[in-house]
């Protein structure tokens, strides 16, 4: 079965800290490794990773995957206090486009 | 305008009752989706839909039936609801499952509270 491990499971920072948030994945047939944000309602589309070793870079936000440890990062730069919000990860399997999600990580930033 | 909509966003109701939770989009994809969140923010895959044809079927009581009419809408019924299902139900789409790395897009949710 299709599994996904996110760490730490909750963060509390202050703004103007910077971040590493860590997902972990065991997908068969693995297509690629997506970010999303989730603040009140919908989880919202941040990244879209395929290739090994390629940061992706939106603003203060840049996240990285690695195919040999199974694993990816997100990072987030001077964070503030919009930056407060469930940061899921998800891996996508197979011929159907399936994901599969992690348990989040609840990030908080204190002004 | 909305481009993944869900309808309705909260819904109280009773153990036992039938409901229904319609969802469309208006991006053109041809492929739908419908995942549950539990309490501990968990987001599952239940079904997807591709052009009106079931794709992924996760291992989810009978009691759900989803409903394609057309590649814009899915519908999710639920029968004789329990506690358990109790959750926040969101829809997504895609482009199209078979084409590499298309991102989803998820509706705001439908909220949904058995008492």
């Amino acid at each position: 079965e299709d599994k996904v491990v996110q760490s730490p499971l909750s963060l509390v920072v202050h703004e103007g800290d910077t971040v590493t948030l860590n997902c972990s994945y065991e997908v068969t047939n693995f297509r690629s490794l997506l970010w999303y944000k989730q603040e009140k309602k919908a989880p919202t589309f941040l990244f879209m990773l395929t290739s090994s070793g390629i940061e992706k870079k939106s603003g203060r936000l840049s996240s990285i995957l690695d195919k040999k440890e199974l694993s990816s990062i997100l990072n987030i730069t001077a964070t503030q206090t919009g930056d407060s919000a469930i940061y899921l990860c998800a891996g996508n399997s197979g011929a159907n486009s399936k994901l599969t999600f992690g348990k989040g990580i609840t990030l908080s930033v204190r002004p | 305008d909305t481009a993944v909509s869900q309808t309705p966003k909260y819904l109280v109701t009773q153990m036992g009752n039938d409901k229904s939770i319609k969802c469309e989009q208006n991006l053109g994809h041809d492929t739908m989706y419908w995942y549950k969140q539990d309490s501990k923010k968990f987001l599952k895959i239940m079904f997807s839909y591709n052009n009106k044809e079931l794709i992924i079927n996760e291992t989810v009581p009978n009691r759900f039936s989803p409903k394609s009419p057309d590649k814009a809408h899915l519908n999710l019924h639920i029968n004789s609801l329990e506690l358990g299902d109790s959750a926040v139900y969101f829809c997504a789409s895609s482009q199209d499952h078979g084409r590499p790395n298309q991102p989803q897009h998820f509706g705001d949710g439908t909220r949904l509270s058995i008492l």
